[in-house]
């Protein structure tokens, strides 16, 4: 069965500090890929997709991603993080044609 | 302006009860979603319309019964409310037919049952 995985339910950071949070998936062909960022009492916004071509992709927010194959991950990624990033981060994925999968979440602390 | 909008944004009813929750976007696009977030945040798709029609209806009990007067808007109605329907209900939509690309979603509706 088609799933996305995030692995990391709960991450904290210092503020300043990078950032990477995990996101693995299980499918033969080729995924729609996407992270999706949930402030407390909002909903989803997207911050990246990966549909095809270049693997590192650029999101809003000073986010970023990495599509690799070989390990069937898409990495979401920001090297200096803020305060306000605290948040939920959802991978999810799809095909044409498909529901739009989610995975778990991660929640996202930032300390001083 | 609003491009995915959702009222109530809270709803606090009794077991038994029917409500609705409306959805409207004015984005102009063709396809439109509920989805359901548990208290473990998990989001699981409940039903998609393309263009007024049901396209996606997962395993979801029979009284949730989405309705899409117009492709502007898709309202979800539930009937005999439980315990277990407690949860946020939040509306999308996307401008593609199916589930492929980015979702815009509204900001929830939170219904709590007691």
């Amino acid at each position: 069965a088609q799933s996305v995985t995030q692995p990391d339910i709960h991450i904290t950071v210092s503020e300043g500090a990078s950032l990477e949070l995990r996101c693995n998936y299980s499918y033969g062909a080729t995924p729609y890929l996407f992270w999706y960022v949930q402030s407390p009492g909002q909903g989803l916004q997207l911050l990246l997709k990966y549909f095809s071509g270049d693997t590192l992709v650029q999101g809003i927010k000073g986010f970023e991603a990495e599509f690799k194959r070989s390990q069937s991950s898409f990495n979401l990624r920001k090297p200096s993080v803020h305060w306000s990033d605290a948040a939920e981060y959802f991978c999810a994925y799809n095909q044409a044609g498909t529901a739009l999968i989610f995975g778990k979440g991660t929640t996202l602390s930032v300390s001083s | 302006d609003t491009a995915v909008s959702q009222t109530p944004k809270y709803l606090v009813t009794q077991m038994g009860n029917d409500k609705s929750i409306k959805c409207e976007q004015n984005l102009g696009h063709d396809t439109m979603y509920w989805y359901k977030q548990d208290s473990k945040k998990f989001l699981k798709i409940m039903f998609s319309y393309n263009n007024k029609e049901l396209i996606i209806n997962e395993t979801v009990p029979n009284r949730f019964s989405p309705k899409s007067p117009d492709k502007a808007h898709l309202n979800l109605h539930i009937n005999s409310l439980e315990l277990g329907d407690s949860a946020v209900y939040f509306c999308a939509s996307s401008p593609l037919a199916g589930e492929v690309g980015e979702l815009f979603f509204g900001e929830g509706s939170r219904l709590t049952v007691l």
